[in-house]
């Protein structure tokens, strides 16, 4: 079977910087992604990690450990607009590699 | 370049009635997947077609069924509805080998 783990709430102060964990269990391994949710809006890709290693985009950074089954997105700097949830997925290899999603993380940002 | 559009935004309906969501992928991208989300479950995987066949289903009961048309245009429909179907349906687009979904605004569907 697989699994994967957030938190479910996380708060955090503006101009700070916040950890998203995301742990998972699956057969095998075939790449992490990101996706951050505004409410009542579409998901948006933020990244994809197939590679150990922090992965840097601006604010955001992406780390994976395929050894430990563990993720994070790292946000920087943070701003008012980031206040959203963020979604972490993997593809599933005994599932014929569909996307299994976490339950999201909702991130507040508070002044 | 037009983003993924899914129609209608909100829909209610009764108990035992049917329903058709549709779904129109960015310009150039075959393969359309549908997902459907409620609070606290996360997204949960419904169906994958790409070039009007379906090449993976999530572990949905056969009231679930979708289907994609020659213009990459797909549709789903989810027959003898029930109140736990209320749910927000997603549907995503993305090129065949690339692996970012690009996701609709959804269909809100209400089941009374």
């Amino acid at each position: 079977g697989q699994n994967i783990d957030q938190p479910t709430e996380m708060t955090a102060t503006e101009g700070a910087i916040v950890q998203i964990n995301c742990t998972y269990q699956t057969s095998g391994f075939n790449g992490l992604f990101w996706y951050q949710q505004h409410a009542g809006e579409a998901p948006t890709f933020l990244s994809y990690n197939v590679l150990d290693g922090l992965e840097e985009k601006g604010r955001f950074s992406s780390f994976l450990s395929r050894s430990k089954g563990y993720s994070y997105l790292l946000l920087k700097e943070l701003q008012m607009k980031d206040s959203a949830s963020y979604l972490c997925a993997v593809r599933d290899p005994d599932s014929n590699y569909q996307l299994i999603w976490g339950a999201g993380t909702k991130l507040i940002i508070k002044p | 370049k037009a983003g993924v559009t899914q129609t209608p935004r909100y829909l209610i309906k009764t108990r035992g009635q049917q329903v058709t969501l549709s779904c129109s992928p960015i310009s150039g991208h075959r393969s359309v997947s549908w997902y459907q989300q409620t609070p606290g479950q996360g997204l949960q995987f419904l169906f994958e077609y790409f070039s009007e066949t379906q090449r993976n289903k999530g572990n949905f009961p056969g009231r679930f069924s979708g289907r994609q048309f020659s213009n990459s245009r797909s549709e789903m429909n989810v027959s003898t509805l029930e109140l736990g179907d209320s749910a927000l349906y997603l549907c995503a687009s993305s090129l065949y080998g690339e692996e970012t979904q690009y996701f609709g605004p959804g269909t809100r569907l209400l089941v009374l």
